[in-house]
Order: C-alpha cells, then sequence, then structure tokens
C-alpha cells in the first residue's frame, strides 16, 4: 500500500518550452506532497511543499514562477517547469507523507528532465 | 540547522559480508528518522522508520539503530548480496517542521559476487 505513481519517468524537450510532471497517490489521500531535486551524487534537496486546495509553500531560492506546482485534488500534485533551459535538466522526485507525521514518506519513481 | 551526514560516501565488500551504515545529525529534536535505498535513475524505497522514542527497527536482514540524544543511527546489513547494491538514504523528520525530510547524501554499496 501507500504508491506514489510519478510519470513520465524521462522526458527531454527543447529549450523554451514547458514540461509537466504528474505524481498521484494511488490507494490513499495525500493533502501534503513533497517535490524534490536530485543533482548527481548529492542529496535531495526539496523545492516545495504542496498542499490540497491552496498555494504551495516554496523553499528559499527555488523560483515560483519557474516550477508552477498544483495539487488541485487529494490525490494529485503536478510540477510544471516552464520556460525550460539547459541548466534545469535534473531529477524531479516527487513525495507523499502516508497517513501522518509517524507513518513515514512514500516516494514516486522520479522524473529524469534533459533540456535540449 | 538540522544536517545528515553520511559515511562513507562509497563502500565496496565481497558477496556475504556484514556491514554498517552511519547517518548523523546535528539537531537531536526529531520526530522520526527513515532510512531509503534509491537505485540508479529510479526513486526512493522506504526500508525502515523509526520513531523517536523507539531505539531500533528489523526487516529481514536489515537491523536500523537510533540514538537519539548522539544524533546518531546505523543500518545493518547482514549477509549481503549483490542485489543489495544501491545507494542508502539516511532522513530525518525535524520535530519542529511542517514535514520536510531532511536527507544525508547517501552512502553508495556495491556488493561484489
Amino acid at each position: 500500500g501507500a504508491v506514489v505513481s510519478q510519470h513520465p519517468s524521462r522526458v527531454i524537450c527543447k529549450s523554451g518550452t514547458s514540461v509537466k510532471i504528474e505524481c498521484r497517490s494511488l490507494d490513499f489521500q495525500a493533502t501534503t506532497m513533497f517535490w524534490y531535486r536530485q543533482f548527481p551524487k548529492q542529496s535531495l534537496m526539496l523545492m516545495a511543499t504542496s498542499n490540497e486546495g491552496s498555494k504551495a509553500t516554496y523553499e528559499q531560492g527555488v523560483e515560483k514562477d519557474k516550477f508552477l506546482i498544483n495539487h488541485a485534488s487529494l490525490t494529485l500534485s503536478t510540477l510544471t517547469v516552464t520556460s525550460a533551459h539547459p541548466e534545469d535538466s535534473s531529477f524531479y522526485i516527487c513525495s507523499a507523507r502516508i497517513y501522518d507525521r509517524a507513518s513515514g514518506y512514500t516516494f514516486g519513481s522520479g522524473t529524469r528532465l534533459t533540456v535540449v | 540547522k538540522q544536517e545528515v551526514t553520511q559515511i562513507p560516501a562509497a563502500l565496496s565488500v565481497p558477496e556475504g559480508e556484514n556491514l554498517v551504515l552511519n547517518c548523523s545529525f546535528t539537531d537531536s529534536a526529531i520526530y522520526n528518522l527513515q532510512w531509503f535505498r534509491q537505485d540508479p535513475g529510479k526513486g526512493l524505497t522506504s526500508l525502515l522508520l523509526i520513531q523517536s522514542s523507539q531505539r531500533e527497527q528489523t526487516s529481514g536482514r536489515l537491523n536500523a539503530s537510533l540514538d537519539k540524544s548522539s544524533g546518531r543511527s546505523t543500518l545493518y546489513i547482514a549477509a549481503s548480496q549483490p542485489g543489495d547494491s544501491a545507494t542508502y538514504l539516511c532522513a530525518v523528520l525535524d520535530g519542529g517542521s511542517q514535514g520536510n525530510l531532511i536527507f544525508g547524501k547517501g552512502t553508495k554499496l556495491s556488493v561484489k559476487p
């Protein structure tokens, strides 16, 4: 149980275009989801916290207008990378708290974004 | 600010060995600690979750311990197998946070047949 489905797993896009990444909780409701970015050989860096029905909370240094987050339902959060540039190429992973703080977190399978 | 450190950064062992991965954190006021496994190009798979009030958790060949006062956790893998090769990540949930996990950089484990 407690599965988070993330897709696409890989995407290649041209500079200047936008890419949407979806994260769905399959068998539970996730009022809060988290979006991370991972650089090679680095730890996961939290980008933003996505709250169902309200605006996302972004970490310092993350551009809100570039990384648009929408959490329209209890089972779906999306991250849209707008006007992508090669430096946005990275591995993006979403996560959801399973039930409460004591129950741990489950992660999606990640999306490898390459901007050419 | 909470910081999580994992030592060693990389480890290579022959199949069958028992091994220990280390994780330390600077602020002992954590809610819980979670160990994950990450295969190349993949997401994270949760291995063990230890609440702040617990000392250890076990799952199969894995045993994780937590010493909150000293800011340390260890992941013990018994009788290692080539299939255990992956990057192992330690993450803490701060006691006062809204729910953000803070990760270490991971230990890349290679188990050779």
